[in-house]
């Protein structure tokens, strides 16, 4: 149990919705990494903090993708509007990358 | 930019087999880390290894071992008398700075241990 709760474990929307997805570490941690796995192209990075700053939001695909981390403790994902192909796992993971949260399973109809 | 290139995309063996995962990266940083994780059924990334480039020491804890060779950048796992809970799917995966550890993740390796 690496101590990282993600909700919701499975989200169905719609597209067009805005959906949040949350990363709540238990204990303190500096950095955290979003990833999203499509089972297609495998794990890719999206953004990850250090404490309350992000360092790198390259992986994003869109702008209709942002990240917060405003307190530097728990963390949310937006995706503003949904579309079908952002049905995706996404994972939140703490730093030196040994831990990893159970996913939070995006569906858009 | 890093890269990292799992070839097999499944492979199935028979219980009690011995069995090697590939993985192949790119780097043009001398310092870097490699790791391994398996992806059960249940779906949580479970951290097997981590080494760092300058430890080309092979590991073996248990059943597994770990077999790096810079000269061909490779970082291939063995599961040795493999087992039914080993089905799962495997990812090899590239960071090059310790402390900010982004990670480059290969597409995975989906294992199957058939009784």
């Amino acid at each position: 149990d690496a101590g990282i709760i993600q909700s919701p474990k499975h989200e169905v929307t719609e597209m067009g919705q805005t959906v949040t997805l949350r990363c709540e570490p238990i204990f303190g941690h500096n950095f955290l990494f979003w990833y999203r796995d499509t089972f297609v192209q495998g794990l890719e990075l999206l953004s990850y903090f250090r404490s309350r700053s992000i360092i790198d939001n390259a992986g994003m695909p869109t702008e209709r993708f942002s990240a917060e981390r405003p307190d530097g403790s728990f963390s949310t994902l937006k995706i503003q509007p949904a579309e079908q192909g952002d049905s995706a796992v996404y994972v939140c993971a703490l730093e030196l990358t040994q831990y990893f949260g159970p996913g939070t399973r995006l569906t858009v109809l | 930019a890093q890269k990292v290139t799992q070839a097999q995309t499944e492979i199935s063996v028979v219980e009690k087999e011995d069995v090697t995962l590939d993985c192949v990266y790119e780097t043009r940083d001398t310092t870097y880390y490699l790791f391994w994780y398996k992806q059960p059924p249940s779906g949580e990334l479970v951290f097997l290894i981590r080494r760092n480039s300058f430890d080309e020491q092979n590991e073996i804890s248990g059943r597994y071992s770990w077999n790096f060779q810079k000269s061909t950048s490779s970082f291939n796992f063995t599961i040795t008398a493999s087992q039914v809970v080993d089905s799962a799917v495997y990812f090899c995966a590239l960071s090059v700075n310790f402390g900010n550890e982004k990670l480059t993740f290969g597409t995975g390796t989906r294992l199957t241990i058939i009784p």
